[in-house]
């Protein structure tokens, strides 16, 4: 049973450049759920996908886009990057949501660095 | 405006010897609370969860307890194993049924043999 996967697993770009990352969700999991991680932080909620649709949104600016597809599948796109953006991009995936208490489960994360 | 707080940054134990880790969190709101696992270079694994209808709950060596007056849970490792030694994120959702995590900062665990 294959797991949460990403892609790629390390990016080096430069400021102002747009980036794509790619996230395939847990067999049998439609959620999924993109988080950023700051060195020495914990993960910060981005924003969530459920059915193709944005379900609820972190703290961030509209640079930070994303895209779910027919198959689970998703992408979180990040435009106009800044210093600041370097970190840690995790995906999480979880099953359809009923009580709100299912589990995330996370894929090993794309490490961005922004130079 | 922190959420949900790790307090202790680093903790070292001896193996064979009980790990505990806490966890202090604000927001009233807060209803499903869960323990990850994280090594270097790989994401966070899921280790326990818990209800806010619970006050404990055991999986093997862990247990995690969580005390709602006090806004505090702990996760106790026993026994502790040197390959327990990673960092461990305490994260919590409130019920608006969104499974929005918000995150603690982390506390490294170092088992020693």
């Amino acid at each position: 049973d294959a797991g949460v996967t990403q892609s790629p697993t390390h990016l080096i770009k430069t400021r102002g450049q747009q980036v794509t990352l790619r996230c395939s969700p847990k067999s049998g999991h439609d959620t999924v759920s993109w988080y950023q991680q700051a060195l020495g932080q914990g993960p910060q909620f981005i924003f969530q996908y459920y059915e193709e649709e944005e379900r609820q949104r972190g703290n961030f600016p509209d640079r930070f886009s994303g895209h779910q597809f027919p198959n689970y599948s998703s992408e979180l796109n990040v435009n106009a990057l800044l210093l600041g953006d370097s970190a840690l991009y995790l995906c999480a995936s979880s099953p359809l949501p009923t009580s709100g208490q299912e589990t995330q489960y996370f894929g090993p994360g794309t490490r961005l660095l922004v130079l | 405006d922190q959420q949900v707080k790790q307090n202790s940054p680093s903790l070292s134990v001896q193996e064979g010897r009980i790990s505990i880790l806490n966890c202090d969190y604000t927001n009233s709101m807060f209803d499903y609370f869960l323990w990850y696992k994280k090594y270097p270079a790989e994401g966070p694994t899921f280790l326990i969860s818990i209800s806010s209808i619970k006050d404990k709950n055991e999986d093997g060596r862990f247990t995690v307890f969580l005390n709602k007056s006090a806004k505090h849970l702990s996760l106790h490792i026993v026994p502790s194993q040197p390959g327990d030694s990673a960092v461990y994120f305490c994260a919590a959702s409130d019920d608006t049924g969104f499974q929005k995590l918000v995150f603690g900062t982390g506390t490294r665990l170092l088992v020693s043999p």
